[in-house]
C-alpha cells in the first residue's frame, strides 16, 4: 500500500516557483516526510525532510499542512536544471526508504 | 571523498550467466542497501545492511544475494541471471537507521539480460 500520492507530472515556467504536492493521509505522528529527486537517471539525491513544522534549506521549502495529511515541496526559483522525477516518502524510524512513481517535473524556458 | 561508487557501470549477460555488482562507499556509513529500478517506476528495495557481516532481505529479494564482509563494501550477486533482471541497479548507504538519516546515491550499474 502506498503511503503517498503524488500527480504523475507537471510543468513549470524557469524562473518561477514549482510548486509539488503530496498526500499522506494515512501518515503515523512518528513519521518523517522525505524528499528526493532523480535527474535523468542518476542516482536520487536527498532534497530536504520534516516531522511537522515548515522546513527550508538552500535547495528548497517544505510546507506540512496543520494534520499533516499533506505537503508541498516549493523550489522558489527553478531552472532547467530543476527537471527532474521528484520523489515524496513517508518513512518512520526503523523503516525503509519505499520510493513510489514520483512526479516528474519540467522545467520549460 | 568519492562518495559511493559502483562497478560496472554498465553490463550485457546471457541468460543463466552469472555476475557481481560492487558497491563502496569512503563515509563510514553503517547501512548499504541496493535498489533496482524498471523504466518508468521508482525504487524497490532488493537488499540491505545494518553492519558489517549482516545482511536483510528487502521488498524483492528473489534471485539476489549480497555480502557485506567489509564495512566499506556491499556486494550484489545474481547467481543464474534472467530477463526479467534487466533493470538499474543503485546502491545507497546512509550513517544509520534514524529517522533523520538520508541516503546517498551512487550513480547506478544499468544491466541488461538478454
Amino acid at each position: 500500500d502506498a503511503k503517498t500520492t503524488q500527480p504523475p507530472s507537471m510543468d513549470c515556467a524557469e524562473g518561477r516557483a514549482a510548486n509539488l504536492p503530496c498526500n499522506h493521509s494515512t501518515i503515523s505522528g512518528n513519521e518523517y516526510v522525505y524528499w528526493y529527486r532523480q535527474i535523468h537517471s542518476q542516482g536520487p539525491q536527498y532534497i530536504i525532510h520534516g516531522l511537522k513544522n515548515n522546513e527550508t534549506n538552500e535547495m528548497a521549502s517544505l510546507i506540512i499542512t496543520e494534520d499533516r495529511k499533506s505537503s508541498t515541496l516549493i523550489l522558489p526559483h527553478a531552472t532547467l536544471r530543476d527537471t527532474a522525477v521528484y520523489y515524496c516518502i513517508v518513512r518512520a524510524l526503523g523503516e525503509d526508504m519505499r520510493f513510489g512513481a514520483g512526479t516528474r517535473l519540467t522545467v520549460k524556458p | 571523498n568519492a562518495g559511493v561508487t559502483q562497478t560496472p557501470k554498465f553490463r550485457v549477460l546471457k541468460t543463466g550467466q552469472s555476475m557481481t555488482l560492487l558497491c563502496a562507499q569512503d563515509m563510514n556509513h553503517e547501512y548499504m542497501y541496493w535498489y533496482r529500478q524498471d523504466p518508468g517506476m521508482g525504487l524497490r528495495l532488493i537488499h540491505y545492511s545494518v553492519g558489517e557481516g549482516t545482511t536483510a532481505k528487502g521488498e524483492v529479494p528473489d534471485g539476489y544475494n549480497v555480502s557485506r564482509l567489509k564495512k566499506q563494501n556491499f556486494l550484489l550477486g545474481l547467481e543464474s541471471a534472467a530477463p526479467s533482471q534487466t533493470s538499474v541497479y543503485f546502491c545507497a548507504s546512509t550513517p544509520g537507521q534514524l529517522t533523520t538519516d538520508t541516503q546517498y546515491f551512487g550513480p547506478g550499474t544499468r544491466l541488461t539480460v538478454l
